[in-house]
């Protein structure tokens, strides 16, 4: 069965430095979506691309966070500098339609 | 108010009991209506995905919608210790996908 894909699946940093997430979506999914995950909380949409093109990226913090799908495969969500309060689940999903698939997630530490 | 809620719990039940999971929601343009399920430290795995009012049943598992209270609900049948997770409603509108997530429920089902 076909799934997303992310690395790392763990990551500790220290604040100010950099960190960058990697997902690859199931083969042929045109949609891709970056979701955050705060402890006991949903998931909060990030950045959501069509093929390589954002369609929405309302909710990303755009002074540290950047995300690019530059051929419209996989996606990389890039985090500079990382703050305490970036220490969170950063999870993948793509879907065709209406349904979004889930990757494992990131889970992200920042000391 | 939140366009999502979903009573957090923790929500304790023994094995074989009938387990019943809800969310409300006030956007009345969410038109698909998903349950995810997430296990800890894990990503979440799609459950049950309908869009129109009524019941859709998968094997221990009913969805139920009703758009005209803007209700919904996740019935689980014969729990079993490995229903053991949180459980997400999430929901979208017809024009984008985007889905808004409820906090989760956190379901223990004790052997």
């Amino acid at each position: 069965e076909a799934e997303v894909a992310q690395s790392p699946r763990y990551k500790i940093t220290e604040k100010s430095q950099a960190v960058a997430f990697w997902c690859d979506p199931i083969s042929g999914h045109a949609t891709l979506y970056w979701y955050r995950q705060i402890l006991g909380q949903g998931p909060e949409l990030l950045v959501q691309f069509q093929d390589e093109s954002v369609v929405d990226d309302s909710q990303l913090p755009k002074d540290r966070f950047s995300a690019e799908r530059l051929k419209g495969v996989d996606s990389t969500l890039k985090i500079q500098p990382a703050e305490l309060g970036d220490s969170a689940m950063y999870l993948c999903a793509s879907s065709l339609m209406e349904t979004q698939y889930f990757g494992p997630g990131t889970r992200l530490l920042v000391l | 108010q939140k366009e999502v809620e979903q009573d957090p719990g923790p929500l304790s039940v023994p094995e074989g009991a009938i387990v019943s999971l809800n969310c409300t929601y006030s956007n009345s343009a969410f038109q698909y209506f998903m349950w995810y399920r997430q296990y800890s430290r894990k990503g979440p795995e799609l459950l049950m995905y309908t869009y129109s009012s009524g019941n859709k049943e998968d094997g221990r598992f009913t969805a139920q919608v009703d758009k005209s209270s803007k209700y919904i609900s996740l019935f689980i049948r014969d729990s079993q210790p490995s229903d053991s997770a949180t459980y997400l409603c999430a929901m979208s509108e017809r024009s984008n996908y985007k889905l808004t997530f409820g906090k989760g429920t956190l379901l223990t089902v004790n052997p």
